[in-house]
């Protein structure tokens, strides 16, 4: 079975750039997670989506971010514009559903972005 | 909202055994999960609970005390590749069934020979 696929693996932009990154769940998986890891610290959940919809976001900078998952698999996140305070490394997880009593997250290997 | 508690970091030898500890205060608590995740590398599963008591899995074993929001991950028989963060995680549930988690800042664990 194939993992969370991510891309990139690395970006270094300057900042008031913008970037995105792509993440491809495990096939079937309904829950889509993307997460923000500062160096040090624990993954901070940014959105989650159920199929194409959002179930919460309220975490999400959303002056600055955005992320969409229009068919329901693939999703992007979009930070623009970056700032210094942004480096951090971007997991993408997914699950069978967030709604069942038991959903184990599968992470991708993560993008790790530093902004200069 | 959610606070997660646990050490940053904690040094063990190796064969010995280690707990490592996670306090939370959580509104809508629907289960806690432990991570590990080696430096660069992405967080991977290795326990969850739900209910009251220990789960075991090899060398791995986890306890849950909801009434007290704490748990504990217990590693035996520790191996040098044990070296990592291990991430608790708690389960929030939102109104309407759908759970959001939140993770605590990790416990950097050290085995040395």
């Amino acid at each position: 079975e194939a993992g969370v696929a991510q891309s990139p693996r690395y970006k270094i932009i300057e900042k008031r750039q913008s970037v995105a990154f792509w993440c491809n769940p495990i096939s079937g998986h309904a829950t889509l997670y993307w997460y923000q890891q500062i160096l040090g610290q624990g993954p901070k959940l940014l959105i989650q989506f159920q199929n194409n919809g959002v179930v919460d976001d309220s975490q999400l900078p959303k002056d600055r971010f955005s992320a969409e998952r229009l068919k329901g698999v693939d999703s992007t996140l979009k930070i623009q514009p970056a700032k210094l305070e942004d480096s951090a490394v971007y997991l993408c997880a997914s699950s069978i559903s967030g709604t069942g009593i038991y959903n184990e997250q599968f992470f991708g290997p993560g993008t790790r972005l530093t902004v200069l | 909202g959610q606070n997660i508690d646990q050490p940053t970091e904690m040094t063990a030898t190796e064969g010995a055994i280690v707990q490592i500890n996670c306090t939370y205060q959580t509104s809508g608590f629907n289960g806690l999960f432990w991570y590990q995740q080696h430096a660069g590398e992405a967080p991977t599963f290795l326990s969850y609970n739900v209910l009251d008591g220990l789960e075991e899995k090899g060398r791995f074993s986890s306890f849950l005390s909801r009434s007290k929001g704490y748990s504990y991950l217990l590693l035996k028989e520790l191996q040098m590749k044990d070296s990592a963060s291990y991430l608790c995680a708690v389960r929030d549930d939102l109104s309407g069934g759908s759970y959001i988690p939140t993770f605590g800042r990790g416990t950097s664990l050290i085995v040395h020979p």
